[in-house]
Parts: C-alpha cells; structure tokens; sequence
C-alpha cells in the first residue's frame, strides 16, 4: 500500500510569485485534502477535493486554487505569494471524505 | 464560528507520570479524530470516536468522547519519552465537510 507523498519537499519563492505543489493520495483514496500549518500551530483547512471536485473550502483567499486528477492525485496552486503564506503546507488523503486522514510528509514553503 | 478548544497548551511531565488532554467544542459534533505530531513530522492518526459516551483504549492510550458530543479527552497512563509531540483533536460539525481542528497539546516527557 503506498502512502501519501507529496513534492517538493522544501521549496523557496519570493514574493509575488506562483507555487504549484503536488500530493498523491493513499492508494483507493478518493478524497484529498490540503492544509496549512504555520510553526507551531495546528493545520488550518485550505479546502478538500473528492472525485475531482471541491467538496470544501476554508477560509482561504481565492489565490489558493487547486485540482484533483482522475487518478485522484493533486495540486495546490498559490498565486502572488505573500510573506505570510510561508508555512508546512499538508496533503491528506482519506475514504471517504468523513473518514480520517492519512497525511504526507508536506511541503515546507518558504516565501522572501 | 464554530471553534474546537484544547487545554493545556503546554504540559510537560516526568516519566512514568500520567497526561490528559481535553477537547471542547462550541457545537455538537458527528465525530471526533485524535491525531500526534512527533517534532518535524506530519499528524499521524490515532483514532476516530463517533458514538456518544464513547470509550477506546490503544494500549496506554485512553480516549473518551462526551455524552454532548461536545467534548473529549485523551488519557496517557505512565508516559513514555516515545509520547512526545503534539496532540491535535479535530471534529466534523454535521455533514460539514471542513474538518475543525485544535490548536494541540504539545507534551514534553523527562526522562
């Protein structure tokens, strides 16, 4: 059974810039979801996605926008980065939706 | 809106002494997932309690969701050094979809 991964593993962007990070869910996992976690907090829901479709947004501006492919894995997408957005960002994959999550090792972005 | 509040924030013991961590939420929940995060790692997933009154034990781990469905609690009977990070609870409202979380329970154990 493959586990959640997630790449890049640590990424640096400056300001204003775009970011894409990837997640491929559990195998058979049909729901994916996305956080943020700041150092030293807990994970904030970004939004989650079942079967290609949001299911689920927090409060997140709409710069967060993501996809999720027919085999179930996904993207983030964070346009015009802010030094605010630098943060663990975490792919979770569940089945169903209610269930509990498996999560990935993240993405550490950092944003100068 | 609706908020999930974990106490303490901070707790740090000594080997072998016991460690609880309560969850209270604003509204009642369908659900309750407890999750750990070891320093520098992701949240692993611990255990899901749905019924109310709800008792389940995982070896010296005891958890405990309320009659309300408002509250919960985890149990650590004789600490290990191995339990150290931070324990997060988190709860679906109803059918929403948006899983709300609390802020942990970082636990430091000395040895």
């Amino acid at each position: 059974e493959t586990g959640v991964t997630q790449s890049p593993t640590h990424l640096i962007k400056t300001r204003g810039q775009q970011v894409t990070l990837r997640c491929s869910s559990q195998s058979g996992h049909n729901t994916v979801s996305w956080y943020q976690q700041a150092l030293g907090q807990g994970p904030q829901f970004i939004f989650q996605y079942y079967r290609e479709e949001e299911n689920g947004r927090g409060n997140f501006p709409p710069r967060f926008s993501g996809l999720q492919f027919p085999n179930y894995s996904s993207e983030l997408n964070v346009n015009a980065l802010e030094l605010d957005d630098s943060a663990l960002y975490l792919c979770a994959s569940s089945l169903p939706p209610h269930a509990s999550l498996h999560f990935g090792n993240g993405t550490r972005l950092t944003v100068t | 809106g609706q908020q999930v509040m974990q106490i303490p924030q901070y707790q740090h013991v000594q080997e072998g002494e016991d460690f609880t961590t309560y969850c209270n939420s604003s509204t009642t929940l369908s659900n309750i997932q407890w999750y750990k995060q070891r320093p520098g790692g992701h949240p692993v997933f611990l255990i899901q309690l749905v019924k109310s009154g709800e008792v389940k034990k995982q070896k010296r781990l005891t958890f405990q969701f309320g009659e309300a469905k408002k509250n919960s609690s985890l149990h650590i009977t004789a600490t290990q050094t191995t339990d150290v990070g931070t324990y997060f609870c988190a709860g679906h409202a109803g059918n929403n979809r948006k899983l709300i979380w609390g802020l942990g329970t970082s636990l430091a154990v000395n040895p």
